[in-house]
């Protein structure tokens, strides 16, 4: 597509049940990269992935999290046993190698809420 | 870690008027990113900066990396309504995350 796109926009859901998060790069892209904005936390990266592998998952918060992403495409996002602190905004970025030559573009975001 | 500190938080200017936003880092910037957001929207990418000294534009926007290669800012001309948003700096930390400033909203007053 011609841009990063995010699904759901939007998502409410009662503390712990389980979320997915989508994340469709740009066409080509094959760094991704899952960041969350938070108020008070400002925005914090969580993962990188390089084709289907993920070098770097530093920023993930606990073992709740976790990503993978398929066919050197889509990339979904999974946290189990939501919490609230878990509300957020988690937008995903792509860019068209590892390069840091080339800006990442980002998505619109997925907007969680927990109840 | 690399530490980004942007000032001002918040600024508040009237419509035509200039401003300057500055990002400062706690370690050389090896690749300093500026971005806008709009509510409920994703990051929009204004521009890139990596050599010390170098200096950007794009239409109303001037982005300034200093010689040393730890403060940038961000020049806006004559703002207008649609400038309005919140500007983040980022910066290339290890090979390939970004660490984020915690963002500077910016209001236009007609």
């Amino acid at each position: 597509g011609a841009g990063v796109s995010q699904s759901p926009s939007n998502k409410v859901t009662e503390k712990g049940k389980d979320v997915e998060l989508r994340c469709d790069p740009i066409s080509g892209h094959t760094a991704l990269y899952w960041y969350r904005q938070s108020l008070g936390q400002g925005l914090e990266f969580l993962i990188y992935f390089q084709g289907n592998s993920a070098p770097d998952k530093s920023g993930l918060p606990s073992d709740r999290f976790s990503a993978e992403r398929t066919g050197g495409s889509v990339s979904t996002l999974t946290i189990q046993r939501t919490q609230q602190e878990d509300s957020a905004v988690y937008l995903c970025a792509s860019r068209p190698t590892g390069s840091s030559n080339q800006p990442q573009h980002f998505g619109d975001g997925t907007r969680l809420s927990i109840l | 870690s690399q530490e980004l500190e942007q000032s001002p938080q918040s600024l508040i200017v009237q419509e035509g008027k200039n401003l300057t936003i500055n990002c400062t880092s706690s370690k050389t910037l090896y690749g300093l990113y500026w971005y806008k957001q709009k509510y409920g929207e994703g990051l929009i990418f204004l521009m890139m900066l990596q050599k010390g000294g170098e200096e950007k534009s794009h239409e109303k926007i001037t982005a300034k990396l200093d010689e040393k290669k730890q403060q940038s800012s961000l020049h806006i001309t004559a703002s207008q309504p649609s400038h309005a948003g919140i500007y983040l700096c980022g910066a290339e930390q290890g090979a390939q995350k970004l660490v984020f400033g915690q963002g500077t909203r910016l209001t236009i007053n007609p």
